[in-house]
């Protein structure tokens, strides 16, 4: 089992829709949680960081993380075009030397 | 959010020589920086950790005498492709770590070697 799982898609919705992208990890040690967008031949943008459970809210952005099921979501509300993207999501265990685990991507196409 | 550089944004180079990419954090000091490389349609595989101050510490798999490493201060890292060869055409994308641990990435670096 992957450390980190996250469904590739492609995930094809109409503009407008709400989107939901979801990943799931087997390591309890997680504790940091993130959510990057990243476009074609562009470096990783973050959009969202949460520390343990609970939800964050960021404009047309929410993300999840429920610890004891060791799954983490991104809600995208009103999506546009501008959206489709690769979504990486992206933990680690701590601070200092601790390294990122990424999900392998899952590319979303939002359609006018 | 954070900002952090990379140059060049792109390089193309002959097989043989070596290219140094640098990455650089704008508005924030960064203890570690993080080098990544990636293939189309794969996620980011990291490469090496790179201290301010100290060596850098390199994935399993990685050949630190060919990917040379430096982070001469809190907002610099530069990485060194030595004796590039076609295999090593990739993208390398960059990253700084902040002081709450929140990693931002740099807008990578596209390297062809011929």
């Amino acid at each position: 089992q992957k450390e980190v799982e996250q469904d590739p898609g492609p995930l094809s919705v109409p503009e407008g829709a709400i989107v939901s992208l979801n990943c799931t990890y087997s390591n309890s040690a997680f504790q940091y949680f993130m959510w990057y967008r990243q476009y074609s031949r562009k470096g990783p943008e973050l959009l969202m960081y949460t520390y343990s459970s609970g939800n964050k809210e960021d404009g047309r952005f929410t993300a999840q993380v429920d610890k004891s099921s060791k799954y983490i979501s991104l809600f995208i509300r009103d999506s546009q075009p501008s959206d489709s993207a690769t979504y990486l999501c992206a933990m680690s265990a701590g601070s200092g030397y601790s390294t990122l685990t990424f999900g392998k991507g899952t590319m979303l196409l939002v359609s006018p | 959010g954070a900002v952090v550089s990379q140059h060049p944004s792109w390089v193309i180079c002959k097989s043989g020589t070596s290219v140094k990419i640098e990455c650089r954090s704008l508005d924030f000091q960064a203890t570690t920086m993080f080098w990544y490389r990636q293939f189309p349609k794969q996620s980011l595989m990291l490469m090496a950790t790179s201290n301010e101050g100290s060596k850098a510490t390199y994935e399993q798999g990685v050949e630190k005498d060919k990917f040379l490493i430096n982070h001469a201060s809190l907002t610099l890292s530069t990485l060194t492709v030595t004796s590039a060869h076609p295999e090593d055409s990739s993208f390398y994308i960059c990253s700084a770590r902040d002081r709450l641990s929140v990693e931002y990435f740099g807008p990578g670096t596209r390297l062809t070697v011929l």
